[in-house]
């Protein structure tokens, strides 16, 4: 079936360092892409979305461009900020199914630290 | 437009006991969704409404799980007979169509 695989955490970095979170994929049709992000005590918020193939997507610094040829959406942002501390989850959409429901990875824990 | 909300948000039960959850979505939002979170872990799907209409149940929705969606307003999840594995975030989302979802805060279900 369908799969998410994204880097194990921790990530700490200082702040300004340059952020990338690794996130690939398996799916059968043509997923939409998205990455989450979860504050302590919080439900998930959308990031960044992607629909198809060579589409980047991007919010608040952060990016992540959908590669079908290496079935990838990996997360970028040039100068991380402590506020950006957060879990991020990477995930997928079949839009061939009926239901898009959405397939998460496990999630990568990033601190920044001042 | 106040988002999904859920209630409670947090929930410390005994085990063998039942519990119910409510999802409130973002109005006129049709379709509905929830999830569960256990610890170190992503969310996994649990069940999908269209309107009023359950159509898709994960295998995890053992037979003590149910949930409703009356009117294709509100919804509730309930779990009959508690198990520590059951302890876990529950998260709801909500979106109008074919778009990506928003979810609710979660309820924090701990079993003792």
């Amino acid at each position: 079936g369908d799969s998410v695989t994204q880097m194990e955490g921790p990530v700490t970095l200082s702040e300004e360092a340059f952020l990338t979170i690794n996130c690939t994929y398996t799916a059968t049709g043509y997923p939409s892409l998205f990455w989450y992000v979860q504050y302590p005590g919080e439900g998930l918020q959308l990031l960044l979305k992607a629909t198809k193939a060579d589409d980047k997507g991007s919010n608040k610094g952060f990016e992540a461009t959908y590669r079908k040829e290496t079935t990838s959406f990996h997360l970028e942002k040039g100068s991380v900020q402590v506020s950006d501390s957060a879990v991020y989850f990477c995930a997928l959409s079949d839009r061939g199914g009926a239901t898009n429901k959405l397939i998460f990875g496990t999630g990568t824990l990033l601190a920044v630290q001042p | 437009d106040t988002g999904v909300s859920q209630d409670p948000r947090h929930k410390i039960t005994k085990r063998g006991q039942n519990v119910t959850f409510r999802c409130d979505p973002i109005s006129e939002h049709n379709r509905l969704y929830w999830y569960r979170q256990t610890l170190g872990q992503g969310p996994e799907f649990l069940t999908y409404f269209q309107n009023e209409a359950q159509l898709e149940k994960s295998r995890l929705l053992s037979d003590r799980f149910s949930a409703e969606r009356p009117k294709g307003s509100f919804s509730t999840l309930e779990i009959q007979r508690t198990e520590q594995g059951d302890s876990a975030m529950y998260l709801c989302a909500s979106s109008p169509g074919d778009r990506a979802g928003t979810f609710g805060s979660g309820t924090r279900l701990t079993v003792v």
